[in-house]
């Protein structure tokens, strides 16, 4: 079945450092790419997403990069500060359908002051 | 403009139970999604519904079952509890036919006993 596998489970940086999160997908029709933060006992949100159409797409520190060939998609934040502290999820959908989304399986990153 | 609300926030049931989990989507949003998400996991897809029905459905036994509303509300039933159906369950809307940004409400967690 359709599959998205995330690394690393876990990641510890020190402030002001960068922070590389990496997934790759199984569904070859995947053309929709989000990520999401979710904090401790709240809800996953949006921080970025990437359509297929585009290979790279940046805001501010956060900027996510997309190869298609390889169904390999990576999640980078420059400039780490102690409020990035979260869980992260990268996901994969058709863009037909952004509600049905294959999750990854999370990445808990924590920002050393 | 109010987000996605569910209710209950907490529950603890019993083995062989049965629990409704209620979700009040975005305003103009007509498509309600529901996800699992196990402690360490990343959510999983348990199905959809557009405008009254049910649009896709991911990997679940059909004691999971669920409605959506005129107003596009939406119910999560689920019969029979098992021990593992212990989890955050997560309702999110987006506009469209699934094709916007996905907005995930606070969840509710379900301890079964």
């Amino acid at each position: 079945g359709e599959n998205v596998e995330q690394h690393p489970s876990t990641l510890s940086v020190q402030e002001g450092d960068s922070a590389v999160i990496k997934c790759t997908y199984s569904d070859s029709a995947s053309n929709y790419f989000p990520w999401y933060k979710q904090e401790l006992g709240k809800r996953p949100q949006l921080i970025i997403d990437i359509r297929s159409n585009v290979g790279e797409k940046k805001d501010q520190r956060i900027a996510v990069t997309l190869n298609k060939t390889a169904k390999h998609f990576s999640l980078h934040i420059t400039e780490t500060q102690p409020e990035d502290s979260a869980v992260y999820f990268c996901a994969a959908s058709r863009a037909s359908n952004t509600g049905k989304l294959i999750f990854g399986q999370g990445t808990t990153l924590q920002v050393k002051p | 403009e109010t987000g996605v609300t569910q209710s209950p926030t907490h529950l603890i049931k019993t083995r062989g139970q049965q629990v409704t989990l209620r979700c009040s989507s975005q305003s103009g949003h007509n498509t309600v999604s529901w996800y699992q998400q196990a402690l360490g996991q990343g959510p999983q897809f348990i199905f959809q519904y557009y405008r009254e029905e049910e649009n896709g459905r991911g990997n679940f036994p059909p004691r999971f079952s669920g409605l959506q509303f005129p107003n596009y509300s939406s119910e999560l039933n689920v019969n029979a509890l098992e021990l593992d159906d212990s989890a955050l369950y997560l309702c999110a809307s987006s506009s469209g036919r699934g094709t916007g940004e996905l907005f995930f409400g606070e969840g509710s967690r379900l301890t079964v006993l």
